[in-house]
């Protein structure tokens, strides 16, 4: 069973430039989350799809952040504009249903340097 | 923000020694889970307790669960060198589906 895929792994940019990463989920995996992940800490939710609609993005910094899952399968999250506090890996992850329980499965993450 | 604070923040054994580190938390859970991260990898779902569970065993990985104390613990017995990782509790919110919050994680390193 092919894992969760993301790109790119690495990307270096500067501050107020914008940037977007990619995640394929686990196929038949309907919920789909975007976890922030900054250097020494754990990882942060950021938001949570089942199929393509939004099931939680309270932690999403919606002035700068958005995602989106249009057709269900995989997503985009985008930052505009970049600040350099936004520097961390960004991990995507999937899970057979928002149900309580069910497991989680991580891609490697995309490391974001905001310079 | 983060639910859980693992204890110590860094562990540094000899191959063959047993490695246990804590977890607490603040709120009511549905469950824990714990997680491995190697550097500069993805995360690896080890092992889920249940909130009605105190105990749970899966190959060299002993949990515990006190609700109570709102606290948890990994035990890792036998270490090896490939056991050298962050290890992360996460909790779930009762009814709040599969939303997991983490904590600051344990870096364990076992040495030859």
């Amino acid at each position: 069973e092919a894992g969760v895929a993301q790109s790119p792994r690495y990307k270096i940019i500067e501050k107020r430039q914008s940037v977007a990463f990619w995640c394929n989920p686990i196929s038949g995996h309907a919920t789909l989350y975007w976890y922030q992940q900054i250097l020494g800490q754990g990882p942060k939710l950021l938001i949570q799809f089942q199929n393509n609609g939004v099931v939680d993005d309270s932690q999403l910094p919606k002035d700068r952040f958005s995602a989106e899952r249009l057709k269900g399968v995989d997503s985009t999250l985008k930052i505009q504009p970049a600040k350099l506090e936004d520097s961390a890996v960004y991990l995507c992850a999937s899970s057979r249903d928002w149900a309580s329980g069910n497991t989680i499965y991580f891609g490697e993450g995309s490391w974001l340097t905001v310079v | 923000s983060q639910q859980g604070e693992e204890d110590p923040q860094a562990l540094s054994i000899q191959e063959g020694e047993n490695a246990t580190m804590n977890c607490s938390y603040k709120t009511s859970i549905n469950n824990l889970q714990w997680y491995r991260q190697n550097s500069g990898r993805g995360l690896v779902h080890l092992i889920l307790i249940r909130s009605n569970e105190r105990e749970k065993h899966s190959g060299r990985l002993r949990v515990t669960l006190d609700t109570s104390k709102k606290s948890s613990s990994l035990l890792i017995t036998a270490s090896r060198a490939a056991d050298t990782a962050s290890y992360f509790c996460a909790t779930a919110p009762p009814g709040g589906g599969n939303k997991l919050t983490f904590g600051t994680g344990t870096q364990l390193k076992v040495e030859l």
